[in-house]
């Protein structure tokens, strides 16, 4: 597509419910990440794919965070048992390669309220 | 550990005058440094990055490797400026993942 798509916008889900985040990369790109930006501070790297294998992980702040991209392209992040701190934007970025000379692009974000 | 530091959450300025958002960082390698920015309501985007040497929109940023600093400069700001930046430190690994300051909000005045 002509950019990264991301979906829902928006998601307002109860304590303890699971939740799936969608997001589809510019095609061709290789290289997708997602972030995490909460109230009040910056972005949170969570993880990385390069094609359908995440190398790494480091970022996922818990098991109950989990990843996977199918096909080289679509990804969805998924929140087990949803808390209240896991309320905020989740934000996918997709890049040529990881070494490519042009920046990340953004999509627009999934808003997630925890209630 | 990578670290990058905006120590300015707010800062406003009237239109005109000069802006200065100040990044540091710490990186025990050759770093590589990046500033987004995000508009009201718009998706987070790229304004510039240190390897490029260049000036968008009439900003510029020098990388200072004595003083671990990349700060963003605009000699007159615009209201169109209004945004919020974000400093960037790309790492080193095969991920060439990001680690990002916490941000300033710039408000550019009438």
């Amino acid at each position: 597509g002509a950019g990264v798509s991301q979906s829902p916008s928006n998601k307002v889900t109860e304590k303890g419910k699971d939740v799936e985040l969608r997001c589809d990369p510019i095609s061709g790109h290789t290289a997708l990440y997602w972030y995490r930006q909460s109230l009040g501070q910056g972005l949170e790297f969570l993880i990385y794919f390069q094609g359908n294998s995440a190398p790494d992980k480091s970022g996922l702040p818990s098991d109950r965070f989990s990843a996977e991209r199918t096909g080289g392209s679509v990804s969805t992040l998924t929140i087990q048992r949803t808390q209240q701190e896991d309320s905020a934007v989740y934000l996918c970025a997709s890049r040529a390669s990881p070494a490519g000379v042009n920046g990340y692009t953004f999509g627009s974000g999934t808003r997630l309220t925890v209630v | 550990a990578q670290r990058v530091t905006q120590p300015e959450k707010l800062l406003s300025v009237f239109k005109g005058a000069p802006v200065e958002l100040k990044c540091n960082y710490s990186y025990s390698g050759s770093p590589e440094l990046f500033w987004y920015v995000q508009y009201s309501r718009q998706r987070l985007q790229l304004l510039l990055r240190h390897i490029s040497r260049e000036s968008i929109k009439g900003f510029t940023a020098d990388l200072n490797k004595g003083e671990t600093s990349f700060h963003l400069k605009k000699p007159f700001a615009q209201e169109e400026d209004s945004a919020m930046y974000y400093c960037a430190l790309s790492h080193s690994g095969s991920a060439r993942q990001l680690t990002f300051g916490s941000g300033t909000q710039l408000t550019v005045l009438p």
